[in-house]
């Protein structure tokens, strides 16, 4: 069946920091990808997303593109603030299999320091 | 516009006893997926109603069940409750068969402890 992989947390990095978060799926058919980023105490907030091979997501600084020959969909972000701190999770949806869900990793967890 | 409201945020219930939360979507959504969130199996699909009906299942026992109202409202309901339950329950709604890149927007959630 579809599923997602992410790298392990926590992540710790200092501010202005680059931040990378590995994120690969396998999927029968044609899905979607997103990240979904949850602060404490929160719900999940969408923070990007991509619907085809080679799009680019990318919102408050952060960018992941869509590699169907890798199968990846890496978060990155060229400077991070004590404000990112939170916990991000990659997702798919695939649109072929019939499914109307969302597959999830299973978080990376980020701290940032001041 | 008012995002997804669940209610309540907070539920402490009993071995045994049964349990049901409620998912109020955006305005104009008519779909709505539950997802339970645990440390252990992080986030995991539920189900999803679309126009009342049930598209979809996740792997759960059929002590977890949900409902879609006409006014797109919906509520799970959990019976017997076990101590495993205990985990954040998440509501998601979405624009109205766009298809399946749409975004989906998160409730705050139900913490439910099983004790």
């Amino acid at each position: 069946g579809d599923s997602v992989t992410q790298m392990e947390g926590p992540v710790t990095l200092s501010e202005e920091a680059f931040l990378t978060i590995n994120c690969t799926y396998t999927a029968t058919g044609y899905p979607s990808l997103f990240w979904y980023v949850q602060y404490p105490g929160e719900g999940l907030q969408l923070l990007l997303k991509a619907t085809k091979a080679d799009d680019k997501g990318s919102n408050k600084g952060f960018e992941a593109t869509y590699r169907k020959e890798t199968t990846s969909f890496h978060l990155e972000k060229g400077s991070v603030q004590v404000s990112d701190s939170a916990v991000y999770f990659c997702a798919l949806s695939d649109r072929i299999s019939g499914t109307y869900k969302y597959i999830f990793g299973t978080g990376t967890r980020l701290k940032v320091l001041a | 516009k008012a995002g997804v409201t669940q209610t309540p945020r907070y539920l402490i219930k009993t071995r045994g006893q049964q349990v049901t939360l409620s998912c109020s979507p955006i305005s104009g959504h008519r779909s709505v997926s539950w997802y339970q969130q645990t440390p252990g199996q992080g986030l995991q699909f539920l189900f999803e109603y679309f126009s009342e009906t049930q598209r979809n299942k996740g792997n759960f026992p059929g002590r977890f069940s949900g409902r879609q109202f006409s006014n797109s409202r919906s509520e799970m309901n959990v019976s017997t409750l076990e101590l495993g339950d205990s985990a954040l329950y998440l509501c998601a709604s979405s624009l109205p068969g766009q298809g399946y890149d749409d975004e989906a927007f998160f409730g705050q959630g139900t913490r439910l402890t099983v004790v």
